[in-house]
């Protein structure tokens, strides 16, 4: 079946650190992948996609790259700030299925 | 463009009971989706509806069901209500169709069941 991983979390920071959330797949086919973030009382945002292999989806500074040789597709962001304070969820989807498949989400924590 | 609009934003009730949850999709969005969350079995997907279709349905009991308008709304409900069903229920829509095709989601309903 298809599945996702993602480090463990919380993960706590300090103001403009590196980040990297790590995240692998299981899949049938050729997935997409997503990043979505979810701030306290909201629902999950679009973050960045990549819909094929050596894509890079990039937004607001952070990035990931589709590795179809590790099946990976880890977070980063070169320099995180308080307002980056969320959880982070990766995920995939493939076509002809409607369902999208989360991580666990990962707790990031950007203190000052 | 205004986004999903799930309403209402919290719900409290009793077990036994029953509830309706609504969603209002992007302009233009035919497909919809619901998932639930909660923090010890993450987001599983509920359902998914097009064209007033359900198209694909997640592993839950015959107590949640869903339906999609001609307008492409859509509610979910839930029959005899259980403590376990206490979650934030997330409505998604998205423009195309297949899971290559982000999900765009509003903010959730909050149910808590007592």
């Amino acid at each position: 079946g298809n599945s996702v991983t993602q480090m463990e979390g919380p993960v706590t920071l300090s103001e403009e650190a590196f980040l990297t959330i790590n995240c692998t797949y299981t899949a049938t086919g050729y997935p997409s992948l997503f990043w979505y973030v979810q701030y306290p009382g909201e629902g999950l945002q679009l973050l960045l996609k990549a819909t094929k292999a050596d894509d890079k989806g990039s937004n607001k500074g952070f990035e990931a790259t589709y590795r179809k040789e590790t099946t990976s597709f880890h977070l980063e962001k070169g320099s995180v700030q308080v307002s980056d304070s969320a959880v982070y969820f990766c995920a995939l989807g493939l076509f002809g299925n409607e369902k999208l498949t989360f991580g666990t989400g990962t707790r990031l924590t950007i203190i000052p | 463009k205004a986004g999903v609009t799930q309403t209402p934003r919290y719900l409290i009730k009793t077990r036994g009971q029953q509830v309706t949850l609504s969603c209002s999709p992007i302009s233009g969005h035919r497909s919809v989706s619901w998932y639930q969350q909660t923090p010890g079995q993450g987001l599983q997907f509920l359902f998914e509806y097009f064209s007033e279709t359900q198209r694909n349905k997640g592993n839950f009991p015959g107590r949640f069901s869903g339906r999609q308008f001609s307008n492409s709304r859509s509610e979910m409900n839930v029959s005899t209500l259980e403590l376990g069903d206490s979650a934030l229920y997330l409505c998604a829509s998205r423009i195309g169709t297949g899971g290559n095709s982000p999900l765009h989601f509003g903010n959730g309903t909050r149910l808590t069941v007592t």
